[in-house]
């Protein structure tokens, strides 16, 4: 089975400061998808990045990127250039993907993170 | 292209009563996965559905049940509520296709809807 921890429970960040916010996972398998997701206080589920596991090149995607680390089993955002609506609850996710044209979904949460940016 | 849409957005049940849940994914999408948020448990997977059958589940009790239509909406139906299953219950939507080496395809997820059992 597999596990995603984020050990930091909130951090907080000033306007136009870059924050690195922490996930470690852990799992047997060799081919994967890592996700960052977004969750404001209006509870919408929203992504942020992927990567996957095959790919060296970490991901980016305007502010935001990844330090994927796989022997280490970490990943983590950096968000640069903070912004007021960067506010809300940040959910690293794992997806197992069967090599071939297995299918799977399922995604694994960690318990997420609050992430607070101040004016 | 319209979103994940969730009806309805709020709902307030008593123990013992049962209700059903509904997620219209996007256009084209033929999965659909199903996610229990609790303050807790967290986010949970409950189940997956890919033309009309169910093709993955989580841990949870039979009383959690789905199903999906042929123009891919799901429902979730949840019976002999309990208190515990007070929760914030999301619907996510994907392709579903899976290719060589691209076995997993990005999930967006809908606004949810919260459910409360008094």
């Amino acid at each position: 089975a597999q596990t995603v921890t984020q050990s930091q429970p909130e951090m907080s960040v000033q306007e136009a400061e870059t924050v690195t916010l922490s996930c470690t996972y852990d799992t047997s398998e060799n081919n994967y998808y890592l996700f960052w997701y977004k969750q404001p206080p209006s509870r919408q589920m929203i992504l942020v990045i992927r990567q996957e596991a095959y790919k060296q090149q970490n991901a980016t995607e305007n502010r935001f990127s990844v330090n994927f680390q796989k022997a280490a089993k970490s990943f983590s955002l950096k968000i640069s250039d903070s912004q007021l609506g960067d506010t809300a609850m940040y959910f690293c996710a794992f997806m197992f993907s069967p090599f071939g044209t297995g299918a799977n979904s399922k995604l694994t949460f960690g318990k997420g993170i609050t992430l607070s940016v101040r004016p | 292209k319209a979103g994940v849409t969730q009806t309805p957005r709020y709902l307030i049940k008593t123990r013992g009563q049962q209700v059903t849940l509904s997620c219209s994914p996007i256009s084209g999408h033929r999965s659909v996965s199903w996610y229990q948020q609790t303050p807790g448990q967290g986010l949970q997977f409950l189940f997956e559905y890919f033309s009309e059958t169910q093709r993955n589940k989580g841990n949870f009790p039979g009383r959690f049940s789905g199903r999906q239509f042929s123009n891919s909406r799901s429902e979730m139906n949840v019976s002999t509520l309990e208190l515990g299953d007070s929760a914030l219950y999301l619907c996510a939507s994907s392709l579903g296709n899976r290719i060589f080496f691209q076995g997993t395809d990005t999930q967006y997820f809908g606004p949810g809807t919260r459910l409360t059992v008094l």
